[in-house]
């Protein structure tokens, strides 16, 4: 149980262009998910999180009109890199809290998306 | 505010040694604390977590006791594998609130 399944697992788009990553639990129910941008070697850096039914809360320093979540359904959350540029590139991971009671402080993570941005 | 340190890598051993890699905490209260694994273009597995006081977390050999005495909740493998090399990342959060980690810790085995 608790899998959290991201796609797609690659992306390769040229600048300018928006690109839609979309972050599912599959056999759980996620009221919270979790965004999350790691550079090489480095850890991961919080970029949002994100309520299902309401709007995201973002970290200090990213921007939000640039990195759009949307959180429709207890299943499913996108995140979506508006006008990407080559800086824009990096691994992006989401992460899932376990709604079920006696579990929420667990986060289930999906395999990462690698963008790269020509 | 909240934070982990871990022990500084790349961390190598050979097959069947003796694994330890050292986390400590900071925090107002009692966290809930973790281990989570990322292998090689994935994303992280938890690999264990522990809840309150003296509880040990333990999962595929791996084991780490909450220390409240030493803000501690050292990783430890008795005979680490090959397929262990990896990256280890030990963190901690409040009920539901935000994951805080630490830097990581690469871990190579080798044969």
């Amino acid at each position: 149980g608790a899998v959290v399944s991201q796609h797609p697992s690659r992306v390769i788009c040229k600048s300018g262009t928006s690109v839609k990553i979309e972050c599912r639990s599959l056999d759980f129910q996620a009221t919270t998910m979790f965004w999350y941008r790691q550079f090489p070697k480095q850890s991961l850096m919080l970029m949002a999180t994100s309520n299902e039914g309401s709007k995201a809360t973002y970290e200090q320093g990213v921007e939000k009109d640039k990195f759009l979540i949307n959180h429709a359904s207890l299943t499913l959350s996108t995140l979506t890199v508006t006008s990407a540029h080559p800086e824009d590139s990096s691994f992006y991971i989401c992460s899932a809290r376990d709604s079920r009671q006696g579990n929420t402080d667990t986060q289930y993570f999906g395999p990462g998306t690698r963008l790269t941005v020509l | 505010g909240n934070s982990v340190t871990q022990m500084e890598g790349p961390v190598t051993l050979s097959e069947e040694a003796f694994l330890t890699i050292n986390c400590t905490y900071t925090a107002t209260g009692y966290p809930s604390l973790f281990w989570y694994v990322q292998y090689p273009g994935e994303g992280l597995q938890l690999l264990l977590k522990a809840t309150k006081a003296d509880d040990k977390g333990s999962n595929k050999g791996f084991e780490a006791t909450y220390r409240k005495e030493t803000t501690s909740f050292h990783l430890e493998k008795g005979s680490v594998q090959v397929s262990d090399s990896a990256v280890y990342f030990c963190a901690l959060n409040f009920g539901n609130e935000k994951l805080t980690f630490g830097t990581g810790t690469r871990l190579t085995i080798i044969p």
